[in-house]
């Protein structure tokens, strides 16, 4: 099956520092990526859209300049938490489109960022 | 815009029985997929089962099935001989079809199986 690798699954940084989360699909050809953040015991909400090859979409609210988001090949999308602080603590998950429609989404494993 | 309510952030069943999850959903499209996500501890994303909005006859994966009622814009899962397993969160989540379309979560139900 369509199976989305995530890096790291765990990452503790320092508050000021940046960190880069990668999600890369092994066996397709992921066009749209979809990062989510995930705070404990709620649903999942939607950060941004990321097409290969252009800008990512981003939901009202999100910071565009904090989480930094690239879709450089079809295979690797990337979101960079910049000048992290406390409050990013969280839990962040990808995931790609699959083809057919009625196939849904494949989520990668998830990372559990921790600043400190 | 489309919105998926949950109305059980928890429930519990006891091993082998049979459990239901409900899930209700607003929007004004006609085509759209439904789907059933479960979330165990492990945090990891699993698809449970999906229907077509097109089709009337309920889909069913093994020991899960759903209650598919367009008309109400309902989508109830059913777990029937529930397993420890099965202890996770589950999701309900509804997307257009033909679009680079996102998915749209509910709040989840926190499901636990016990002996």
């Amino acid at each position: 099956g369509a199976v989305v690798s995530q890096h790291p699954s765990r990452v503790i940084c320092k508050s000021g520092t940046s960190v880069k989360i990668e999600c890369r699909s092994l066996d397709f050809q992921a066009t749209t990526m979809f990062w989510y953040r995930q705070f404990p015991k709620q649903s999942l909400m939607l950060m941004a859209t990321s097409n290969e090859g252009s800008k990512a979409t981003y939901e009202q609210g999100v910071e565009k300049d904090k989480f930094l988001i690239n879709h450089a090949s079809l295979t690797l999308s990337t979101l960079t938490v910049t000048s992290a602080h406390p409050e990013d603590s969280s839990f962040y998950i990808c995931s790609a489109r699959l083809l057919p429609d009625s196939y849904g989404y494949t989520f990668g494993s998830g990372t559990r960022l921790t600043v400190v | 815009a489309q919105t998926v309510t949950q109305s059980q952030p928890e429930m519990s069943v006891q091993e082998a029985e049979t459990v239901t999850l409900s899930c209700t959903y607003d929007t004004s499209e006609n085509n759209y997929y439904l789907f059933w996500y479960k979330q165990p501890p492990s945090r990891q994303m699993i698809l449970v089962i999906r229907q077509e909005a097109y089709k009337q006859q309920n889909a069913t994966e093994n020991r899960f099935s759903v209650n598919f009622q367009k008309a109400a814009k309902s989508f109830s899962l059913k777990i029937s001989d529930s397993q420890l397993g099965d202890t996770a969160m589950y999701f309900c989540a509804f997307m257009v079809t033909g679009t680079a379309s996102k998915l749209t979560f509910g709040t989840g139900t926190r499901l636990q199986v016990t002996l």
